[in-house]
Parts: structure tokens; C-alpha cells; sequence
């Protein structure tokens, strides 16, 4: 059973459209990261989310932390081809510092 | 500062065979956890080692074993080794100085079990 879903799975839009991933959970989470990751590449780190509600923007990418800590949220404005990846959001539950993370959605930006 | 470094990146090995990753941390970080990465599981976590003692365990079977030396470098060992292991394994180590267990990713090593 996987503690965290993503959906979509896959996402494939026009360069200059906006998009949402989803990062959902019926766990509840001290914290949560998402992460980007290229092909050949490890994930890198973009933010973490702590606090329920919490709302970071990092340029033109938004993540939202659910009130009752239990999901996320990556909204991405005006995509471009360099936002092209597999995205991971990871949490890490109350008393226990391993991250679990979740199934990915594979975004690709058509030019 | 030099990121993680993961060698060899790629590795061909037969079944019954046994492997060898290394992984060498960002310099200050001394927790380094393993993880293996494949398309049909995602990212699954192995272990985690912080001053060469083993602090966390996922659910893998003990043919995957690890260590870590004191300058904080450390290796994972896959011993007989089945195809179903072939996948990306990923080495992250974190900053001590963030306080929620943010993970700075080596490229990985690939391993293709034939």
C-alpha cells in the first residue's frame, strides 16, 4: 500500500498552459518535500511544507500544504519545457524521520 | 561544496551475483540513506546509516545490507542478486543544519540484473 498517491500519473501540455499535481495521503504528515528529478538525474529538493495550510512560492511554482496535513498540492503557471520531470512529493511522519514517497507524476512541457 | 557522488554509475551483473555501490556524502553530512527506484514501485527506501550505525530500515530483504565508514562514505551491498533488483539506487545525504530530513540525491548507479 502506498502511504502517499500522486496524480496524475502522467502529464503532457502545451508550453504557457498552467497545471496542478496532486500529492494525497490518509496519513498524517509533520512535514512534506517535493522533489524534481531529470532523467539520469537524482531528485532535487524544490521546498518543504510544514505547517498545515502553508502556501511557498519558488518563481512560478506554488505548493500548498492541506489543513489537515494529510495532502499537497504543486501548481505550475505558464510551463515551460525546463519544467519537464518526474515529480515526488515525500512526507515524513510524526516520531519517525524516514521519508516516505510517493508514486510520482511524469510532467512533459511541449514546446 | 561537491554534491554526492555515486560509483560506478552503471553495473551489468548476472543472477546469483553479488554487487557493491559506493556513495560518498556531501562534505558535512554524516546521514546518508539508500534508496532503490524502479518503475513499477517508485522510490523505495533501504536504510539509513548516520555515524556508521545502521538508524532506519525499510522492508527489504536482508540480502541488501550496507555500511558506513567514519569519514562518513558508505556502501551498499546487494548479494545474490535476482532480476527483479534491477533498478536505480539512489544514495542522499542530508544538511544537519535542516531540521526536516531534506534529501540531497547522488545521480545514482544503475544495475541491470541479466
Amino acid at each position: 500500500t502506498q502511504l502517499l498517491e500522486q496524480s496524475p500519473q502522467f502529464l503532457s501540455i502545451q508550453e504557457g498552459e498552467n497545471l496542478t499535481v496532486y500529492c494525497n495521503s490518509s496519513s498524517v504528515f509533520s512535514s512534506l518535500q517535493w522533489y524534481r528529478q531529470e532523467p539520469g538525474e537524482g531528485p532535487v529538493l524544490l521546498v518543504t511544507v510544514v505547517t498545515g495550510g502553508e502556501v511557498k512560492k519558488l518563481k512560478r511554482l506554488t505548493f500548498q500544504f492541506g489543513d489537515a496535513r494529510k495532502d499537497s498540492s504543486l501548481h505550475i503557471t505558464a510551463a515551460q519545457p525546463g519544467d519537464t520531470g518526474l515529480y515526488l512529493c515525500a512526507g515524513a511522519r510524526f516520531g519517525n524521520e524516514k521519508l516516505t514517497f510517493g508514486t510520482g507524476t511524469r510532467l512533459t512541457i511541449i514546446p | 561544496k561537491a554534491g554526492v557522488t555515486q560509483t560506478p554509475r552503471y553495473l551489468i551483473k548476472t543472477r546469483g551475483q553479488q554487487v557493491t555501490l559506493s556513495c560518498s556524502p556531501i562534505s558535512g553530512h554524516r546521514s546518508v540513506s539508500w534508496y532503490q527506484q524502479t518503475p513499477g514501485q517508485g522510490l523505495q527506501f533501504l536504510f539509513e546509516y548516520f555515524s556508521e550505525t545502521q538508524r532506519n530500515k525499510g522492508n527489504f530483504p536482508g540480502r541488501f545490507s550496507g555500511r558506513q565508514f567514519s569519514n562518513s562514505r558508505s556502501e551498499m551491498n546487494v548479494s545474490t542478486l535476482e532480476l527483479g533488483d534491477s533498478a536505480l539506487y539512489l544514495c542522499a545525504s542530508d544538511d544537519p543544519g535542516l531540521a526536516y530530513n531534506e534529501q540531497f540525491f547522488g545521480p545514482g548507479t544503475r544495475l541491470t540484473v541479466l
